[in-house]
């Protein structure tokens, strides 16, 4: 079945160090892919989106590509600060009707 | 715009109450839905409407009711309690359901207790 696999955390780091968090997915078809992030006591919010294969998805200094052949969507920062502590859901859509299915999430501390 | 408001933020119950967690949306989104949020388990959904008077189940509808009057709301009703609906519940919604790419808007959580 469908399903989104992400990398385990929690991730610590170190500020101005190089984040990456797998993410892999199952699914028929040709999905879109998302990055939500959900700071400490709120909801989820979108963080990038890619639409189909090659597409790199950017914002705040985030990064993704869309690789069809692999089914990823690893996300990438290369200099993290304090700010960016959060967990990071990696999510697919568009193959039922509005439906988001999601990683487990990624917990990342940044220290100063 | 307000987004998506949920309400209340928290909520404690006793095994066979019984309660609705309001959602509201003043987009004009078509679609909304509910996730339930548990510890190492992503989000997972429970309802999903596609428009005012149609719902349909997600991925654990089990013990959870649903209906869409009016395009602004989407109340989740839970019958009867029980210590497994212990979680953070969020609303979503998004402008339509055909596109691919659709950005859904979440609301910042309920967090349930059941004792």
């Amino acid at each position: 079945g469908n399903s989104v696999t992400q990398m385990e955390g929690p991730v610590t780091l170190s500020e101005e160090a190089f984040l990456t968090i797998n993410c892999t997915y199952t699914a028929t078809g040709y999905p879109s892919l998302f990055w939500y992030v959900q700071y400490p006591g709120e909801g989820l919010q979108l963080l990038l989106k890619a639409t189909k294969a090659d597409d790199k998805g950017s914002n705040k200094g985030f990064e993704a590509t869309y690789r069809k052949e692999t089914t990823s969507f690893h996300l990438e920062k290369g200099s993290v600060q304090v700010s960016d502590s959060a967990v990071y859901f990696c999510a697919f859509g568009g193959t039922s009707y509005g439906k988001l299915t999601f990683g487990q999430g990624t917990i990342l501390t940044v220290h100063p | 715009n307000a987004g998506v408001t949920q309400t209340p933020k928290f909520q404690v119950l006793k095994t066979g109450q019984s309660m609705t967690l309001q959602c509201a949306q003043d987009m004009n989104h078509e679609y909304m839905s509910w996730y339930r949020q548990d510890p190492g388990m992503g989000l997972r959904l429970i309802h999903y409407s596609v428009g005012a008077g149609i719902t349909d189940q997600g991925e654990v509808p089990n013990g959870y009711n649903v209906s869409r009057s009016t395009t602004e709301d989407f109340p989740l009703r839970l019958l009867s309690a029980a210590p497994s609906q212990t979680s953070v519940y969020f609303c979503a919604s998004s402008y339509s359901y055909g596109s691919r790419a659709d950005t859904q808007y979440f609301g910042p959580g309920t967090r349930l207790t059941v004792l």
